[in-house]
This record gives C-alpha cells, structure tokens and sequence, in this order.
C-alpha cells in the first residue's frame, strides 16, 4: 500500500497570503495525484488531478504541482471560502487506492 | 445536475450487517466507476472500495476485504455496498463518489452527501 503523508496538519494564514500544502508518496505515483477540498459538513470536492489539472470551475488561485513522490498544493491568494479541510489522493496502485490524512487551513 | 444520493445508514450491533444504497442522475451511469469512501468522525478519508463500469474490475481495501461487497445496477442508475461481520471500527460517514472514468483509474469528480453508520451495542 502507497501511504500519503501531508504536512503541515494544520497551516495557519490570512487571507490573501500564499498557502502551500505537501504531500508525498511512500512511492512514486508518477501524476496520478488529486487535491481535494472539505468544508465542514461538506462532502470532498475535486480541485486538481493529474498533479496539476484543474477540475472543471476551479479557480485559478490553485494550483498543483510535482511528480513521482513529492507534490504541493498552492493556493496564491487565500480567501475566507478556501479555510477547510485538503486532501491529497493517489489513484496510481489501482485497487489500493489511498487519501492522505488531511492538512486543514485555518485563518491567522 | 450529477446526483449522488446515499441511504441505507444507521445504528447497527457488532456482528450484524448493512446494506448501502446510492442513486445516481444526471450523467450515464454505465459509462463510469463508482467508489465507496469512508471518513469516521473528525478523522481522514479512507476508500473502502470501487467497481468499473461493467462490474468486472472490483477493489476493496484491506481492512474490510472479505466483509464488504460492492455491486451496481445499471439498469436502476444504483450502487451497492453490503456490509457484513460490521465492528466498531467500521463506524463512519460513508460516501457514494463517481470516478472520472470508466475503469476505476482516475480521481472522483462527484461525491454524494454521505450516510452514516454507526457501529454499536
């Protein structure tokens, strides 16, 4: 099983800064990693694929990156509706699919 | 509109079994994989399984491999997962989500709002 690790588990910042979110892979995933969003009481919702597609409406303030074992998340200008929940998820050791534990974005 | 709408939750005793349904709409159903994910309160997501669009490809993780079997029903736009020898730690929130595409390969675009079940005596 691949195992997801994401750092940090909580990040701190105001809105309008730069968050950036890690995620990285006991083994090489090659690009088949998603980013997913969670509000409270909300079910995941997809914001990038294949490190860094964004799904369909995202906006343009996030971005993915990396490949292999390493990827990040960047959000270029926090605003208050982007405070929740992220996921990563690798999809690359079909049947063994697996989501990181989470990294939640807090307000500063 | 993509819909995914879970049912079939609840309180359930140790030992016994469940069965969850989902209902789609607003895409075709049999062009897709479906997914079952599960996230326990307060904690991380866990996939517990997926199923390709014609049924022959299935996945279940490990923790619930040999307790749990997932199924659909394209011709009633349905998905399955029955639960059996339940135990407490299999207590969560758990989600309908439909892959990107056909075979199970890609990430879940759709997620239903989740039903709950809670293992307990």
């Amino acid at each position: 099983e691949i195992v997801m690790t994401q750092s940090p588990a909580t990040l701190s910042v105001s809105p309008g800064e730069r968050a950036t979110l890690s995620c990285r892979a006991s083994q090489s995933v090659s690009s088949n990693l998603a980013w997913y969003q969670q509000r409270p009481g909300q079910p995941p919702r997809l914001l990038i694929y294949g490190a860094s597609t964004r799904a369909t409406g995202i906006p343009a303030r996030f971005s993915g990156s990396g490949s292999g074992t390493e990827f990040t998340l960047t959000i270029s200008s926090v605003q208050s509706e982007d405070f929740a929940v992220y996921h990563c998820q690798q999809y690359h050791d079909w049947p063994l699919i697996t989501f990181g534990q989470g990294t939640r974005l807090e307000i500063k | 509109e993509v819909q995914l709408v879970e049912s079939g939750g609840g309180l359930v005793q140790p030992g016994r079994s469940l069965r969850l349904s989902c209902a789609a709409s607003g895409f075709t159903f049999d062009d897709y994989a479906m997914h079952w994910v599960r996230q326990a309160p307060g904690k991380g997501l866990e996939w517990v399984s997926g199923i390709n669009w014609s049924s022959r490809s299935l996945g279940y993780a490990d923790s619930v491999k040999g307790r749990f079997t997932i199924s659909r029903d394209n011709a009633k736009n349905s998905l399955y997962l029955q639960m059996n020898s339940l135990r407490a730690e299999d207590t969560a929130f758990y989600y309908c989500a439909k892959d990107l595409g056909t075979w199970g390969l890609q990430p879940f675009d759709y997620w239903g709002q989740g039903t709950l079940v809670t293992v307990s005596s």
